[in-house]
């Protein structure tokens, strides 16, 4: 059973405008959560997290917002740019320990 | 940022043969990671090692096998390549942290 989903496989957004990806989990014991980038052939990049103890991390256009509630996560980009056209996962963790990854989004921004 | 480095890049071989996927880092870090991960799907850990001579099995069921001798290096090895070990592996590592950093990814097929 997936504990962390990702139910968008992929979004398009034109530059400039918000970009909102969002990520639902299962697991109610999970205390950090991470947003990475991945660029085909490459390895995931670390881009912003968040502990379940805030419910809004913000780092220049990126913002991840956490709905505890609702188990639900979200990654806004404003505003949107040609180069921020990758797969994005969303992670989440217990203690420190592993990551479960969800099947990740990929979010294309045009002209 | 961590340095973490896979090698090769790409690599194609026959089926049968024995293959070491090469991975290190230079940032001193403790624990370490290897992640099997096929298009639209989610990263799934295969082995994780805490330290110098420890090495676990992770979610996902391998065939393969690792090693962690020194510190800085991870070896993974599949003692007989099949079609069905085609994939992307990555390798990660941390301090400790709950971000993990990743290499570029080895892309493996197997013919």
């Amino acid at each position: 059973d997936q504990q962390v989903k990702q139910n968008s496989p992929s979004l398009s957004v034109q530059e400039g405008r918000i970009s909102i990806l969002n990520c639902d989990y299962t697991n109610s014991m999970f205390d950090y959560f991470l947003w990475y980038k991945k660029y085909p052939a490459e390895g995931p990049t670390f881009l912003i997290s968040i502990s379940s103890i805030k419910d809004k991390n913000e780092d220049g256009r990126f913002t991840v917002f956490l709905n505890k509630s609702a188990k639900h996560l979200s990654l806004h980009i404003v505003p949107s740019q040609p180069g921020d056209s990758a797969v994005y996962f969303c992670a989440a963790s217990f203690g420190a320990d592993k990551l479960i990854f969800g099947t990740g989004t990929r979010l294309q921004v045009f002209p | 940022e961590a340095d973490i480095y896979q090698t090769p890049r790409y690599l194609v071989i026959g089926t049968g043969k024995k293959i070491t996927l090469e991975c290190s880092q230079t940032m001193g870090h403790d624990k370490m990671y290897w992640y099997q991960q096929d298009p639209g799907m989610e990263l799934h850990l295969i082995h994780y090692s805490y330290g110098v001579n420890s090495t676990e099995k992770g979610d996902l069921s391998s065939e393969s096998t690792v090693s962690r001798i020194r510190t800085e290096h991870f070896p993974l090895t599949l003692e007989s390549a099949r079609p069905s070990h085609t994939s992307q592996y990555l390798c990660a590592s941390t301090a400790g942290a709950y971000e993990q950093y990743f290499g570029p990814g080895t892309r493996l097929t197997v013919t």
